[in-house]
């Protein structure tokens, strides 16, 4: 099975802190995502990866950056943490193509306080 | 600006019946979609995907998908309470680049004994 894996289950930080999150899948995947999800907002991508050092903005990327160095492990930043970052983050990877689902990782809580 | 809709609800059937999740998209062109599963404070786990307009079923889990009315569904038949859950419809959207999937806001769904 695919295995995605976020390094924290729940986290928490302080107002200004710099955050890194963690993902790292085993499975050769080109695409690697990280989405935010909050009650009544449903997931919101934040960014996206298709290939090792390249990315893309998603529909929420203030306050974000992400880096990619190796195909397996895609981390999510955020620069200088806020209590409106206080979410459930997600991190899923998928194939290029029409076919294939993500797999998403088990989430990551974090509170900003 | 492409969309997926689904009704919030929630949706409360009685154990042993069948429950009946719905879904629509806004661009006639797409062309695979995908049922997710989450339960509370968990993540997102893929249970269907469709390609082609008519049925198909995976034990007590049929999808259904009519591109001409850009329509997708899910029917859980014989529920039990362990499919109490938020359904999230998702879609690869035409011209989508890296499997990108657009997801709906969910249905939450809960099976009474």
């Amino acid at each position: 099975d695919v295995k995605v894996t976020q390094s924290s289950r729940y986290l928490v930080k302080r107002t200004g802190e710099k955050v890194f999150l963690e993902c790292v899948q085993d499975m050769d995947h080109e695409n690697m995502f990280w989405y935010r999800q909050d009650p009544g907002l449903g997931l919101r991508l934040i960014y996206f990866s298709y290939d090792v050092k390249m990315k893309e903005k998603g529909d929420i990327p203030e306050g974000y950056s992400v880096s990619r160095e190796k195909k397996e492990r895609f981390s999510l930043i955020l620069e200088s943490a806020s209590t409106n970052q206080t979410s459930m983050y997600l991190c899923a990877s998928t194939m290029t193509g029409l076919l294939y689902g993500y797999t998403f990782g088990s989430g990551t809580r974090l509170t900003v306080v | 600006q492409k969309e997926v809709e689904q009704n919030s609800g929630p949706l409360s059937v009685p154990e042993g019946a069948i429950a009946s999740l719905n879904c629509t998209y806004s661009d006639r062109v797409s062309q695979s979609f995908f049922w997710y599963r989450q339960y509370s404070g968990k993540s997102p786990e893929l249970i269907m995907s469709i390609y082609s307009n008519g049925d198909k079923e995976d034990g007590r889990f049929t999808a259904q998908l009519n591109k001409a009315s850009q329509y997708v569904s899910l029917l859980i038949r014989d529920s039990q309470p362990s499919d109490s859950a938020t359904y999230l419809c998702a879609v690869i959207f035409g011209g989508t680049s890296y499997g990108k999937l657009t997801f709906g806001q969910g249905t939450i769904l809960t099976v009474h004994p």
